[in-house]
């Protein structure tokens, strides 16, 4: 399953909210979680199940979709959300990623 | 809190064997999935394949003649060997857990260490 994320690079502000789309090649049902990923940490699971939080990410931080077509939404910015965001199937095997999304400080 | 930490060398020449060892504290590797995933540069991310608490293995049809998944339970870490490399292996690669939910174990990777970083070049 080909995962396609756009855009490929956000400037964004603090305070500002953002989207980021994950486009599916095929359905994956709900089975999509997104990542963040930033300098010198380990990758923090956000979001599994096309919605469902983790424990422990911000409520700023939602998921939507299902199909084909989800998208991470962040409400009011914050500092420490500049980073890198992936989504990643599960749906079908093998797990497959989207390219990234660049997440800079306007 | 569980840890993860990759080791092994960050140079490796073409057609030889990469090694690299996962070291995971804070949980048991004999409970739960155990995942490598690779990230090329210009940030493509590859899952790898994986090994259960069982001892298992799943690998991604891409790498299947060229990879294994082993594990030391004595020593709480599990391994990955990629033979035959070439330069196109060139990648950061990540040792993760997976999610378990209380019922099912998900290809959703839930802790991950910090990556370690393998040029293959002669």
């Amino acid at each position: 399953v080909q995962m396609t994320q756009s855009p490929s690079y956000l400037a964004a502000s603090p305070g500002e909210s953002v989207s980021i789309s994950c486009k599916a090649s095929k359905s994956i049902s709900n089975n999509l979680a997104w990542y963040q990923e930033k300098p010198g940490k380990a990758n923090k699971l956000l979001i599994h199940s096309g919605s469902t939080l983790q424990s422990g990410t911000p409520s700023r931080f939602s998921g939507s979709g299902s199909g084909t077509d989800f998208t991470l939404t962040i409400r009011s910015l914050e500092s420490e959300d500049f980073a890198v965001y992936y989504c990643q199937q599960y749906n079908e095997y093998p797990p497959t990623f989207g390219a990234g999304t660049k997440l800079e400080l306007k | 809190e569980v840890q993860l930490q990759e080791s092994g060398p960050g140079l490796v020449k073409p057609s030889q064997s990469l090694s690299l060892t996962c070291s995971v504290t804070g949980y048991s590797i004999t409970s739960n999935y155990w995942g490598w995933i690779r990230k090329f540069p210009g940030n493509k991310m590859e899952w790898m394949g994986y090994i259960s608490y069982s001892g298992s293995t799943s690998y991604n049809p891409s790498l299947k003649s060229r990879i294994s998944i082993t594990r030391d339970t004595s020593k709480n870490q599990f391994f990955l060997q990629l033979n035959s490399v070439t330069t196109e292996d060139t990648a950061t690669y990540y040792c993760a857990r997976y999610y378990y939910d209380g019922t099912y174990y998900y290809s959703v990777m839930d802790a991950w260490g910090q990556g370690a970083s393998v040029t293959v070049s002669s």
